[in-house]
């Protein structure tokens, strides 16, 4: 069966650069969420999206930066990363109320 | 602010049943229980959920007490690859994230 894909599986920053977190949800799931994960702590909610529109909104730093496009990938924007930015991020879609989120296998971001 | 409390860890044997248990004490009327594992740095999978039935499918059964302040996770004959942080999640009804606590770190042993 068909999962959630990020891409890129891994990445290396250097301090004060841009990065893109790519999200594609298991096709017909109409909501996104995206959560970080830093070493030795438990994933923390960052934003979510449903049919394109924010719904909720977590511990996402302002230098963060998420939408949902039409085809229902999301994307993650992170500028001017920080040494403090280096996790693991996750992407988890869900096809509708009360219903189980899947994860992807996530992004380990490195900033350098 | 944490709405259910864990045991930071427990032991079991391989071959018997894991049973973890969740205190959801503040838990309100349209609040779901999800239980989801996570095996070192992959992403949480999805174990099972509940609102106030015992709910079973091939991975776990989840017994949730008649007050609905607490449950248990029940991993029937637990194997070394079941060996993985353990997450109760107390959920808000609807398109609402998984918020999750400090989980419990369930080691199988051989």
């Amino acid at each position: 069966a068909a999962g959630v894909i990020q891409s890129p599986r891994h990445l290396i920053k250097e301090k004060r650069e841009t990065a893109t977190l790519k999200c594609y949800p298991i096709p017909r799931h109409d909501t996104v969420y995206w959560y970080q994960q830093g070493p030795g702590q438990d994933p923390q909610f960052l934003i979510s999206f449903y049919e394109k529109m924010q719904s909720d909104k977590g511990s996402i730093p302002d230098r963060f930066s998420a939408q949902q496009f039409s085809d229902y990938h999301s994307e993650l924007n992170m500028s001017s990363l920080e040494l403090g930015d280096s996790a693991l991020y996750f992407c988890a879609s869900s096809p509708g109320p009360n219903t189980e989120a899947f994860f992807g296998q996530g992004t380990r971001l490195t900033v350098v | 602010d944490a709405k259910t409390t864990q045991p930071p860890s427990m032991d079991c044997a391989e071959g018997r049943a894991a049973n973890l248990p969740c205190n959801h004490s503040t838990i309100s009327g349209n609040e779901y229980v999800y239980w989801y594992r996570q095996i070192h740095s992959q992403g949480p999978q999805y174990i099972i959920h509940g609102l106030k039935n015992n709910e079973t499918n091939e991975m776990a059964s989840l017994i949730i007490t008649e007050d609905r302040k607490s449950s248990t996770l029940i991993l029937p004959h637990a194997t070394l690859r079941d060996t993985a942080v353990y997450y109760c999640i107390v959920r808000v009804a609807g398109n609402t994230p998984l918020v999750f606590g400090k989980g419990t770190r369930l080691s199988v042993i051989a």
